[in-house]
């Protein structure tokens, strides 16, 4: 069965902290990628990568870095947490469909 | 650039009742993909379709079902008799390349009550 997989389902941290969210795919995809969901605002691309290495910039990247090191793993940073980064944070990997991982629900105080 | 526009921001019916979901989407691609996901309370996203752009037959899934119109660039989603499992968050997403990224609408709430 498919399977993407974040690292926590529940954050909670304090401005200024850097922040990791893991996501894993057990499909061998090369795609990978990072939204943001936020109320009223449905799912927003921040970044995604095309394989190992490769990082692509999508709507709102600001305030985020992404890393590639390995295939089946793709890492979201938050350099410095920022309390209008509070939001939940879907990982996804697609092949026929989007894979979604369950999300990553991030508060920062 | 692509969009997709969910206008109903929050459904309540009463269970029993059908339901449509309205998407609209705005794309200059010939080819592409159409979603419905949904999100229960739990969060996760559950894939629910997908079609492309070429294929217009309506599709019947038990009770979900779903209209494409390329001529109103639509995707509804009808979902007969509804239930109080049904509540969750709908979203509507478009991709311009398969297993691309997905351009999402803002999502409909539906509360089915009992």
């Amino acid at each position: 069965d498919v399977k993407v997989t974040q690292s926590s389902r529940y954050l909670v941290k304090r401005t200024g902290e850097k922040v990791f969210l893991e996501c894993v795919q057990d499909m061998d995809h090369e795609n990978m990628f990072w939204y943001r969901q936020d109320p009223g605002l449905g799912l927003r691309l921040i970044y995604f990568s095309y394989d190992v290495k490769m990082k692509e910039k999508g709507d709102i990247p600001e305030g985020y870095s992404v890393s590639r090191e390995k295939k089946e793993r793709f890492s979201l940073i938050l350099e410095s947490a920022s309390t209008n980064q509070t939001s939940m944070y879907l990982c996804a990997s697609p092949w026929e469909t989007q894979y979604f991982g369950p999300g990553t629900r991030l508060l920062v105080l | 650039a692509q969009k997709v526009t969910q206008a109903q921001t929050e459904i309540s019916v009463v269970e029993k009742e059908d339901v449509t979901l309205d998407c609209v989407y705005e794309t200059r691609d010939t080819t592409y993909y159409l979603f419905w996901y949904k999100q229960p309370p739990s969060g996760e996203l559950v894939f629910l379709i997908r079609r492309n752009s070429f294929d217009e037959q309506n599709e019947i899934s038990g009770r979900y079902s779903w209209n494409f119109q390329k001529s109103t660039s639509s995707f509804n989603f009808t979902i007969t008799a509804s239930q109080v499992v049904d509540s969750a968050v709908y979203f509507c997403a478009l991709s311009g390349e398969y297993g691309n990224k997905l351009v999402f609408g803002a999502g409909t709430i539906l509360r089915v009550k009992s």
